[in-house]
């Protein structure tokens, strides 16, 4: 069984930094990209970060670029999500998905997702 | 900044059919944008059905299904369930970034 475990998340004030942690197990982890996605309380989702299967390509949405990294530990089986500079609209539960390839280009798209973790920015 | 459009709710009797679309703000949709379908039930994670428009998961019901059409994707549930009722949101891809459709609730009613 595929299974994605997030951890990280909590209360932070603005200007801080968290970084999460997304735990896979169940499938090859180092074949496959994968992606970060959050929901604001109340609000849809929000396309947040990708990385190829080796980490040797990124992409960010352009609310989260120059503040947010991503990268992967494929001895380790996770993915990260280094959130620095972080602001008060960045509150929302975070979701760590696996894409269906190895690449961030989506053919395959998405396949399975997380629990999430909440990241709440408060003074 | 990229916009996709979803229908904001929509309502289905049981046993009915429905089909919710998916619009971008850049021009015409098409299988080029490799479209997703997620559901989300209150309080879960969100569930993964379609894929690269119109592929199923393996866990995906027979009754939903993805296509193309007039300049916009389309996840058409036929046969509706009670079970059914959730927020649907589309994804398109633009090169290697993505974005999300702001979701539509679906009430089977």
């Amino acid at each position: 069984e595929v299974l994605l475990l997030e951890s990280g998340g909590g209360l932070v004030q603005p200007g801080g930094s968290l970084r999460l942690s997304c735990a896979a197990s169940g499938f090859s982890f180092s074949s496959f990209a994968m992606s970060w996605a959050r929901q604001a309380p109340g609000k849809g989702l929000e396309w947040v970060s990708a990385i190829s299967d080796s980490g040797d390509r990124t992409e960010s949405a352009h609310s989260v670029r120059g503040r947010f990294i991503i990268s992967r530990d494929n001895s380790q089986n996770i993915v990260f999500l280094q959130m620095n500079s972080l602001r008060v609209e960045d509150t929302a539960i975070y979701y760590c998905a696996k894409e269906g390839g190895s690449s961030t280009s989506g053919y395959y798209g998405v396949d399975v997702w997380g629990q999430g973790t909440t990241v709440t920015v408060s003074s | 900044q990229t916009v996709v459009t979803q229908e904001p709710s929509l309502t289905v009797s049981p046993g009915g059919t429905v089909t919710l679309t998916c619009a971008s703000s850049t021009g015409a949709v098409t299988t080029g944008y490799y479209p997703n379908w997620f559901q989300q039930k209150p309080g879960q994670a969100p569930r993964a059905l379609i894929y690269g428009t119109s592929n199923k998961h393996s866990w995906t019901p027979a009754r939903f299904s993805g296509s193309v059409f007039g300049g916009k994707a389309a996840l058409t549930l036929s046969g509706v369930q009670a079970e059914d009722e959730a927020v649907y949101y589309c994804l398109l891809y633009y090169g290697g970034t993505r974005v999300f459709g702001g979701g539509t609730n679906l009430t089977v009613l």
